[in-house]
């Protein structure tokens, strides 16, 4: 199994919401990420996840909420959003995060809109 | 973080070679070079990396410069499924080993039949 799984698919939330976005990997990675994608951009890192812990907060607003449960599921929590937060979110997961010398496997993404 | 540089778009002809060059004068000793491709509606998907030696795989190859300041990701037949966005990306080694991969803008690539 070399899938990065990401559901919903869709999503679309009213800025008083809160929703939460999953991603699942079953490859035994111990590095999972979240990159925020707009229309015609590159993704940008959010979030890298080492060995279950947050390595890396690329400065996110805490609107964005992630929570690595175990090694094989992350989430992004959302409360609060606001319209410019609408985009493709994606997942990835790498064997490890520390490392120059790996690929890493990308989900097909949630695309959220936020109303 | 080391900055990559590609043109925006490149137009190829289906069943001849492409060749889609990168700038990367800043990358440092340690630094990885990296490719991604993100066909429509999907996410990101490996291509192939290298450090200073030239790389093939079966999806593509990877030509690097004697001074690791370029590369030039070849793919040998292009065919209309190689149509995607195209990112070159420098993932950080050393002692600033953060694991990040940061992309660049990447090259938009039409393949015409």
């Amino acid at each position: 199994d070399t899938e990065v799984t990401q559901t919903p698919k869709h999503l679309v939330m009213g800025m008083t919401n809160k929703k939460s976005l999953k991603c699942e990997q079953h490859m035994g990675h111990r590095a999972m990420y979240w990159y925020k994608q707009k229309a015609k951009k590159p993704p940008e890192l959010m979030f890298v996840y080492s060995y279950e812990k947050l390595s890396i907060n690329e400065s996110v607003p805490s609107r964005f909420s992630p929570e690595c449960p175990n090694s094989s599921l992350l989430n992004l929590h959302l409360h609060a959003l606001q319209p410019e937060d609408s985009a493709l979110y994606l997942c990835a997961s790498s064997p490890f995060a520390v490392s120059t010398n790996e690929k890493l496997f990308f989900g097909s993404g949630t695309q959220l809109s936020v109303l | 973080d080391a900055k990559t540089t590609q043109p925006n778009s490149m137009e190829s002809n289906e069943e001849e070679p492409v060749h889609l060059p990168c700038n990367h004068s800043t990358i440092s000793g340690t630094d990885y070079i990296h490719w991604y491709r993100q066909l429509p509606s999907q996410g990101p998907e490996y291509v192939i990396h290298g450090l200073t030696s030239n790389v093939n795989n079966r999806m593509a190859s990877l030509a690097i410069a004697e001074d690791r300041k370029s590369s030039t990701l070849i793919l040998h037949r292009a065919t209309l499924r190689d149509a995607a966005v195209y990112y070159c990306i420098l993932r950080e080694g050393g002692s600033s080993n953060t694991g990040k991969l940061i992309f660049g803008q990447g090259t938009t690539l039409q393949v015409k039949p």
